[in-house]
């Protein structure tokens, strides 16, 4: 099935720095989603994004969704070593159950 | 709110046997929800989704004979692995969707993993 390029694949960053990653597609979405998995745990909701343009913060995480509807971002500000997981995008439209079209993860390593 | 649970969280079962693995939504009426397999250091592969009461929709690929979904209330719905093979030792996840307001993204349970010897 289609899958969103998402990327780094991974990062290892030292605690307190801050980290990007973002997602692109060849499509347009009206809903931008990014979810954080912990290992052997369920995907968790971080921040939903429902409009072009949009800016919406989430604690230390700030999401974007791009204008032209195919992109969007995540920042993570001061990391701390709890931020460590898995960070799924995922995109969504109207219809078709508004089933999740999902990226392929950004693995974040934090050191303390 | 919105929590969503899945068990067994884990289950080893040997090869040709069917395993059952529930998902519920606890405080929120699920009007869709969602099956995922996933395997390590991939991402979520959607199986199939269920609407209360109707027919499963089955990704392409996806042997509905094999995963049997059954969706029969507002907070239940099981995905059954009939004739399990080591080759669908996985991780299952769940999610579920309610109406209007805060419920009405996927919320995910904590995920179900199978061995199968």
């Amino acid at each position: 099935g289609q899958q969103l390029n998402q990327s780094p694949q991974s990062m290892f960053i030292q605690e307190g720095e801050d980290v990007s990653m973002n997602c692109t597609s060849s499509s347009i979405f009206n809903t931008w989603l990014w979810y954080k998995q912990d290992p052997g745990e369920g995907p968790v909701l971080l921040i939903a994004l429902y409009k072009a343009g949009e800016l919406t913060s989430n604690g230390r995480l700030t999401a974007q969704f791009g204008i032209t509807r195919k992109d969007s971002f995540l920042n993570i500000s001061a990391s701390i070593p709890s931020d460590v997981g898995i960070y799924f995008c995922a995109g969504q439209n109207a219809g078709n159950n508004r089933k999740l079209i999902w990226g392929l993860g950004t693995s974040l390593a934090v050191n303390p | 709110g919105a929590v969503v649970s899945q068990h067994p969280s884990w289950v080893i079962c040997k090869s040709g046997t069917s395993v059952k693995i529930e998902c519920r939504s606890l405080d929120f009426q699920a009007t869709t929800m969602f099956w995922y397999r996933q395997f390590p250091k991939q991402s979520l592969m959607l199986m199939a989704t269920s609407n209360e009461g109707s027919k499963a929709t089955y990704e392409q690929g996806v042997e509905k004979d094999k995963f049997l979904i059954n969706h029969a209330s507002l907070t239940l719905s099981t995905l059954t692995v009939t004739s399990a093979h080591p080759e669908d030792s996985s991780f299952y996840i769940c999610s579920a969707r309610g109406f209007g307001g805060s419920y009405n993204e996927q919320f995910f349970g904590p995920g179900t993993r199978l061995t199968v010897l």
